[in-house]
């Protein structure tokens, strides 16, 4: 069975400081993974995914296999990224498992 | 105004009472889902369906039902044999359930209290 896990209930840190969300994840296909962000009062949205080896709103996050992590990171955060953030991992029928997500607060 | 509209927003249901959670998309999407968030437990896979007329049990499927008769629209009935069930409960759909690295969108959520 997949499992994924977000270590961090709370990440608090000052604007500008870099921030990183880890993310540890248990399959035994090959993963498929991608990190979901909520901001107050939205919907719940994609924000990036693995294959796509994109940049999001300056996050960005390597799949490493070897240690089964995907962790978000930013090198400044802002302000407008306090948010609740969400990994997730795809695994056969596109049944997507979430981690208990991570509430980040980015301080003035 | 496109996208996945969940009702009602706030629903209290007395013990021992089922409820049904409505979830419609006009995505013409083939997969929805249903998914229950709680407090530091993230979300929770109730059910899902691939396709209409189809679904199959999530993580937290006891004291749930569903039916996917029509491909916009994916009812959860909350029965009085779920033990906790307040909750905030999410709809997702899909284009594909196959289809490799595609994006699901999320409903506005349905709040549930028991009274």
């Amino acid at each position: 069975a997949q499992r994924v896990t977000q270590p961090e209930k709370l990440l608090s840190v000052f604007k500008g400081a870099p921030v990183e969300l880890k993310c540890n994840y248990s399959y035994s296909g090959s993963p498929e993974l991608f990190w979901y962000v909520q901001y107050s009062r939205q919907r719940l949205q994609l924000l990036l995914r693995h294959i796509s080896r994109e940049s999001i709103k300056g996050f960005t996050a390597d799949l490493n296999k070897g240690e089964t992590s995907f962790h978000l990171k930013k090198p400044f955060a802002q302000e407008e990224d306090s948010a609740m953030y969400y990994c997730a991992l795809k695994a056969a029928g596109n049944k997507l498992t979430f981690g208990g997500g991570t509430r980040v607060l980015v301080k003035p | 105004d496109g996208g996945i509209t969940q009702s009602p927003k706030y629903l209290f249901r007395k013990e021992g009472q089922n409820v049904t959670l409505s979830c419609e998309q006009n995505l013409n999407h083939d997969a929805m889902y249903w998914y229950r968030q709680d407090p530091g437990q993230g979300l929770r896979l109730i059910y899902y369906s691939q396709i209409v007329n189809d679904f199959q049990k999530g993580d937290i499927a006891e004291g749930y039902s569903v039916s996917r008769e029509k491909k916009e629209s994916f009812p959860l009935t909350v029965t009085s044999a779920q033990k906790n069930p307040t909750a905030f409960y999410l709809c997702a759909s899909s284009i594909s359930a196959t289809f490799s690295g595609n994006t699901i969108y999320f409903g506005e959520g349905s709040w549930l209290t028991v009274v």
